[in-house]
């Protein structure tokens, strides 16, 4: 049950550019969404994230928008650097009160090329 | 910036053994995680851990495996008898809320079962 998708698994960008990495979810409970950066053996470094009552999230050259009619969020990263390659992953949770879980979509490589 | 730290980063351990991986949390944070992941595959939700006792787990999270916070630092996850589809990377998270934010990941402990 892929709750959270990430159709596309690899982009790649020319430096300089707008990257722009979808993501798609199924489940109309998730109320709050997170980008996570993940470089191969480390741990997921925290992006951006949107709560649903937003959106729009803007840090720096990180911007997040969420089109919950559609249930599609997507990550903007601009001017986009060699540095940003990595795998991106979305997720998404849905406050039950105690805890919440995250749920990961399947990640997409960035390649950002000089 | 505050971390989540993980002992040890490598562990490889024989099939039907017990192992133990440990995790430090934020200090201010009051809920904590447990996520995997197998090689190629996405970042799976294992269980979550909330005043003292398991909020919440998941289907794989199964009577082999074992959480506890011993001493108000450590977090630790136990798996009593290790198969060879335990091999993955072992994520530990820490939130100062339960609704998402401050999510933040350690960097890992690769267990190899062999």
């Amino acid at each position: 049950d892929q709750q959270v998708k990430q159709n596309s698994p690899s982009l790649s960008v020319q430096e300089g550019r707008i990257s722009i990495l979808n993501c798609d979810y199924t489940n109309s409970m998730f109320d709050y969404f997170l980008w996570y950066k993940k470089y191969p053996a480390e741990g997921p470094t925290f992006l951006i994230s949107i709560s649903s009552i937003k959106d729009k999230n803007e840090d720096g050259r990180f911007t997040v928008f969420l089109n919950k009619s559609a249930k599609h969020l997507s990550l903007h990263i601009v001017p986009s650097q060699p540095g940003d390659s990595a795998v991106y992953f979305c997720a998404a949770s849905a406050y039950g009160g105690a805890t919440n879980k995250l749920i990961f979509g399947t990640g997409t490589l960035l390649a950002v090329q000089p | 910036e505050p971390e989540v730290t993980q002992t040890p980063s490598h562990q490889v351990t024989q099939m039907g053994q017990e192992v133990i991986l440990r995790c430090v949390p934020i200090s201010n944070h009051l809920y904590f995680y447990w996520y995997r992941q197998i090689l190629g595959q996405k970042v799976e939700f294992l269980v979550s851990f909330y005043n003292n006792e398991i909020s919440e787990k998941s289907e794989i999270f199964d009577d082999q495996f074992s959480v506890e916070r011993p001493d108000g630092s450590n977090f630790t996850l136990k798996i009593r008898s290790t198969k060879l589809e335990d091999s993955a990377m072992y994520f530990c998270a820490s939130s100062v809320r339960g609704d998402g934010y401050g999510y933040t990941f350690g960097s890992g402990t690769r267990l190899t079962v062999v």
